[in-house]
């Protein structure tokens, strides 16, 4: 069974730096998810990734599997960016079954 | 840009009484899965379905729990006799690619009272 563990669990940064979220996971997978989750409760898929660096704007998402660790970067951090990021990972390691996910990262930029 | 919905946004109801939640999965989306978030707690799997039938669940999805895609659109989310324990945001997923590639919808809150 896979553990996913997240780290910071809280986060407050000033707008215009630069954020890193980690997550680490216990069996080796397939792929990895990044999600968003805003203060009203839903949740939006931001990547999924199974190797190397993926980048969207602002936002890039690196994997070492390795190391069964992987990284969430956002560039010039705004107060829209405002919002718990949560990784989730296959229960079993494969695609199939089932997410694990993340407590999250709950992350504030101040104006 | 497709989309999965789900409704209600919120529900309440009392203890003892049966809910149904509904979400439209993408139209051309093979699984199907229900997620749910109890407040201040971590994202927590239900069920995944695929081809008509529960292709895993977890420990939550109990007898209380029932999922159905009664026709071609919609997929169901019963829970027969709610407790206080299952308020909770409860989500639904779809995917043409099993656990790649997730589309979440918006939620819906459930509230026991």
């Amino acid at each position: 069974k896979n553990e996913v563990e997240q780290s910071p669990q809280n986060l407050t940064a000033q707008e215009g730096e630069f954020i890193t979220i980690n997550c680490s996971y216990s069996v080796g997978i397939s792929a990895l998810h990044w999600l968003q989750q805003h203060p009203g409760g839903g949740i939006v898929s931001l990547f999924m990734l199974s190797s190397g660096k993926k980048k969207h704007g602002r936002l890039i998402a690196t994997i070492n599997i390795q190391e069964k660790h992987s990284s969430l970067h956002i560039t010039a951090s705004h107060p829209r960016d405002s919002a718990v990021y949560i990784c989730a990972a296959p229960h079993y390691g494969g695609s199939q079954g089932n997410l694990i996910f993340g407590k999250g990262t709950k992350l504030s930029v101040k104006p | 840009e497709p989309e999965v919905t789900q409704t209600p946004s919120h529900q309440v109801t009392q203890m003892g009484q049966e809910v149904i939640l509904r979400c439209v999965p993408i139209s051309n989306h093979l699984y199907f899965y229900w997620y749910r978030q109890i407040l201040g707690q971590k994202v927590e799997f239900l069920v995944s379905f695929y081809n008509n039938e529960i292709s895993e669940k977890s420990e939550i999805f109990d007898d209380q729990f029932s999922v159905e895609r009664p026709d071609g659109s919609n997929f169901t989310l019963k829970i027969r006799s709610t407790k206080l324990e299952d308020s909770a945001m409860y989500f639904c997923a779809s995917s043409n690619r099993g656990l790649w590639e997730q589309y979440f919808g918006p939620g819906t809150r459930l509230t026991v009272t």
